[in-house]
């Protein structure tokens, strides 16, 4: 069955480093990859989007890689701040989930002053 | 930026009664609305795919006739959770994807945070 790992366990980092989280998937052919931010209790915020035919995508702060032969995205936070302190969440869609769009666990990130 | 509200934000009921929420995309058309349940630490879990004017799709496993939608325009979906119970518990989110498909963007409501005494 499609399944997307994130690390579970939470990640600490110190102010003004940069955040590195991870995306695993199998069993799917995505046609995009998504990553969102949700704040406890909040619902979840679009950050940014990639397709399969692009291997990096910036914005901002923000950094996205698509690595579509090891199956693996990585999303990266430069300087962090503690208000980045979120759980972020990857998502695919598209291909073999057609228009759904199949969530991962999430990753909490907390960013210490 | 598109823009989806949830109301209420949280509602607390007794065993047995329904729950309504509403979902509505304040500044865009949304010919598809998705309704996900949240437990805690854990994914969000897809129920239904909701389009305008026609029945929802059903995720296997959800209960159709316990779970109401209705689409009844291009900014507005619900969800009645019937005679609620306990294990209905839940944060409950609902997104709109644009009609601008080239996107394949969900835009989520902030959740409706339910409690079934």
């Amino acid at each position: 069955s499609q399944k997307i790992e994130q690390n579970s366990e939470a990640l600490n980092i110190q102010e003004g480093k940069t955040a590195t989280l991870t995306c695993n998937y199998t069993n799917y052919s995505p046609a995009y990859l998504q990553w969102y931010r949700q704040d406890p209790g909040r619902g979840p915020v679009f950050l940014l989007l990639i397709r399969e035919n692009e291997k990096e995508k910036r914005k901002e702060r923000l950094k996205v890689t698509f690595d579509t032969t090891l199956k693996q995205s990585l999303f990266h936070i430069t300087a962090s701040q503690p208000a980045d302190s979120a759980t972020y969440l990857c998502a695919l869609g598209g291909h073999t989930g057609g228009f759904k769009t199949i969530f991962g666990a999430g990753t909490r990130l907390f960013v210490k002053a | 930026g598109a823009v989806v509200s949830q109301h209420p934000s949280r509602v607390i009921c007794k065993s047995g009664t329904s729950v309504k929420i509403e979902c509505r995309s304040l500044d865009f058309q949304a010919t598809t609305m998705f309704w996900y349940r949240q437990f805690p630490k854990q994914s969000l879990m897809l129920m239904a795919t909701s389009n305008e004017g026609s029945k929802a799709t059903y995720e296997q496993g959800v209960e159709k006739d316990k779970f109401l939608i209705n689409h009844a325009s291009l900014t507005l979906s619900t969800l009645t959770v019937t005679s609620a119970h306990p294990e209905d518990s839940s944060f409950y989110i609902c997104s709109a994807r644009t009609m601008d498909r080239v996107t394949d963007t969900q835009y989520f409501g902030p959740g409706t945070r339910l409690t079934v005494l």
